[in-house]
């Protein structure tokens, strides 16, 4: 199993591109998450999903969209980035929900983006 | 509002010591607990998680936490500290009440002297 795949692992991005994060999982996880981190701030959460089809907010989802076409990928798209967007990314996935049966939540690698 | 504190966003330690990293959620109920570390350029790692059972959980690499219900707390621990050790180390929170929704303290950067 490769686990959790994001790429890229390094972006550059001008103000007002847009672009996508991918995130991809072999381990048949019904839960996928995307989460930001920053400096002193932890991880936020972005979106989730709790299955194909199935997308809802987290913390902090203005400036991105989600969708869950497949259960295996779980795509990130920055509609117009903007300097506020600077952050490393983490896609995550577990079997289901955290809160049912105990199961971990595995991370990707990140991805690191700046928008100039 | 959803809350977990780490109460250090730095601690420099020398080998060999002891280390106490604090944690406190603001959920009431039943909670799932964990603690993951990141190496420097690396992605989070799980060091230990709580479910149920016995509220002293054994991780990887000698690390230790104690969940403390009556406090709300979930301190993480290590007898004696390795230079290897320097990372940052996040607490995080899942409340039944807020589905799957894990949430995150701000983290605490370790730093050990050799």
């Amino acid at each position: 199993n490769a686990g959790v795949t994001q790429t890229p692992k390094f972006q550059v991005l001008k103000t007002g591109q847009s672009m996508t994060l991918q995130c991809a999982q072999d381990m048949n996880h019904e839960y996928m998450s995307w989460y930001r981190q920053d400096p002193g701030m932890g991880l936020r959460l972005i979106h989730y999903s709790v299955g194909a089809g199935i997308t809802d907010q987290g913390e902090v989802p203005n400036g991105y969209n989600v969708s869950r076409s497949t259960t295996e990928d779980f795509p990130l798209r920055l509609l117009s980035a903007a300097p506020s967007q600077t952050s490393v990314y983490f896609c995550a996935s577990s079997y289901s929900g955290v809160s049912h049966s105990g199961n971990t939540i595995y991370f990707g690698e990140g991805s690191w983006l700046t928008v100039v | 509002a959803q809350s977990v504190s780490q109460h250090n966003h730095h601690v420099i330690l020398s080998e060999a010591a002891s280390l106490e990293l604090g944690c406190n959620y603001s959920y009431g109920g039943t909670v799932n607990l964990f603690w993951y570390v990141q190496y420097p350029g690396q992605h989070l790692q799980l060091l230990l998680k709580y479910f149920s059972g016995d509220p002293l959980v054994k991780g990887i690499k000698g690390f230790e936490a104690e969940f403390i219900k009556s406090k709300f707390s979930f301190n993480l621990r290590k007898p004696s500290v390795q230079w290897s050790d320097t990372a940052e180390y996040f607490c995080a929170v899942n409340a039944m009440e807020y589905g799957n929704k894990l949430v995150f303290g701000a983290g605490t950067i370790l730093r050990v002297k050799s």
